[in-house]
Parts: C-alpha cells; structure tokens; sequence
C-alpha cells in the first residue's frame, strides 16, 4: 500500500491564483481529512469526510472547498489564493466505525506559498 | 472534544526514558486520549491510544491516571530519532464525525 499520497509538494502561486491540492489513498478508508498547519502551530482541521459524496466543514473552512466522488479521492480546492493561505496541508484518512483501533494515517504534506 | 494541556519542550538524554506528561482534566467517559508525534516537516504519526487501562506497544507505553484526567507518555530509550513535537488528543470513537483536535504539543529534544 502506497498509503495517504499529497501532489504537489511544493506550490507557489500569485494572489488570486486558484489551485487544487490532490490527495488520495489505497486502504480503502471511509473517512478523510484536511488539516493546515501553519509556524509553530498544531494541525487545524479544514474539511473532513465521512465517505464518497459526504463532506463537512471542520475549524477553519473559509476560501476552501472540497469535494469526495470516489472513496480514494479527496481534493482540496483553493478557489481564490490568498497571502493568510501560506500554510503547510496535510491530508489524512483513516477507517470509520465503532472499532477501537481506528488509527489516523497522514500524508507527508503539501508546502503552499502565496504570495 | 476535551482539551489537553501539554508542556511546551522537554529534553531527554539518549538512551534514557522520556515521560511526557498530559492533563485532560475535562475528559468526560467515552473519550479515549490519543498521541501522535511530528518530526520534523513531516505528517503526524500516530504512537499509541487508551481510554482506561494502561496501554503498550512497540513504540511507547502510555500510563492513564486512575481518574483519567491526565496521562503519560513513556518512551523508554529514547533515542534521537524520537526528537519530535508530541501531541496529546482527546476524542470520542463514537459517531461518525469524530475528529482529532491538535494543540500545540510538546516539543522533545533528545540529546546525546
């Protein structure tokens, strides 16, 4: 299993630019997640997703959107980028359901620069 | 989901054990207290959870005060590739919306 997977891993763009950051996973999990992280700070979570066409707003949603048309798939779309964007994404998935041992695996994170 | 306070940076000597300590004092029955680790630049990586009992596995223990309201973290030869920032989750496994709440964790340093 290749796991949680992030394209690109570094993005520059210009004020107003808008760009989709990819992410994808092979073990078949029903929930995902994107979270931002920005210096010194924890993750915050942007957009979740509980299956395929099931989305939901987390902590800080504004100037993102996301979509889930296949369990595999869960992109994030920055439709107009701004400077406060300037972050680091990490893209998460793990199994839903009752069970215990429901561990969250992340991606190795996308860079975004906006200037 | 509760909130967990954490220290901000501790240092531990190779080879030595690192105990790195929680308080969750809001943690209400069905919250089970997760840790996840993020070295450097890289995605957070989970370690290990629990909700009553003590709990180890291959990479760490995790000791749950009687009361659950604090916990910690015991890696028991740290070495410098455990220099990491750790974080300390509370959250429920119920429902299916159940989401990890980050803080700013504590950042390990390891040292020869």
């Amino acid at each position: 299993n290749a796991g949680v997977t992030q394209t690109p891993k570094f993005q520059v763009l210009k004020t107003g630019q808008s760009m989709t950051l990819q992410c994808a996973q092979d073990m078949n999990h029903e929930y995902m997640s994107w979270y931002r992280q920005d210096p010194g700070m924890g993750l915050r979570l942007i957009h979740y997703s509980v299956g395929a066409g099931i989305t939901d707003q987390g902590e800080v949603p504004n100037g993102y959107n996301v979509s889930r048309s296949t369990t595999e798939d869960f992109p994030l779309r920055l439709l107009s980028a701004a400077p406060s964007q300037t972050s680091v994404y990490f893209c998460a998935s793990r199994a839903e359901g009752r069970a215990v041992k429901e561990t969250q695996y992340f991606g190795p994170g996308t860079r975004l620069l906006v200037l | 989901d509760a909130k967990t306070t954490q220290p901000t940076s501790m240092d531990c000597a190779e080879g030595r054990a690192a105990n790195l300590p929680c308080n969750h004092s809001t943690i209400s029955g069905n919250e089970y207290v997760y840790w996840y680790r993020q070295i450097h630049s890289q995605g957070p990586q989970y370690i290990i959870h629990g909700l009553k009992n003590n709990e180890t596995n291959e990479m760490a223990s995790l000791i749950i005060t009687e009361d659950r309201k604090s916990s910690t973290l015991i890696l028991p030869h740290a070495t410098l590739r455990d220099t990491a920032v750790y974080y300390c989750i509370v959250r429920s496994n119920t429902g299916t919306a159940s989401k990890l709440t980050f803080g700013t964790g504590t950042r390990l340093q390891v040292t020869l």
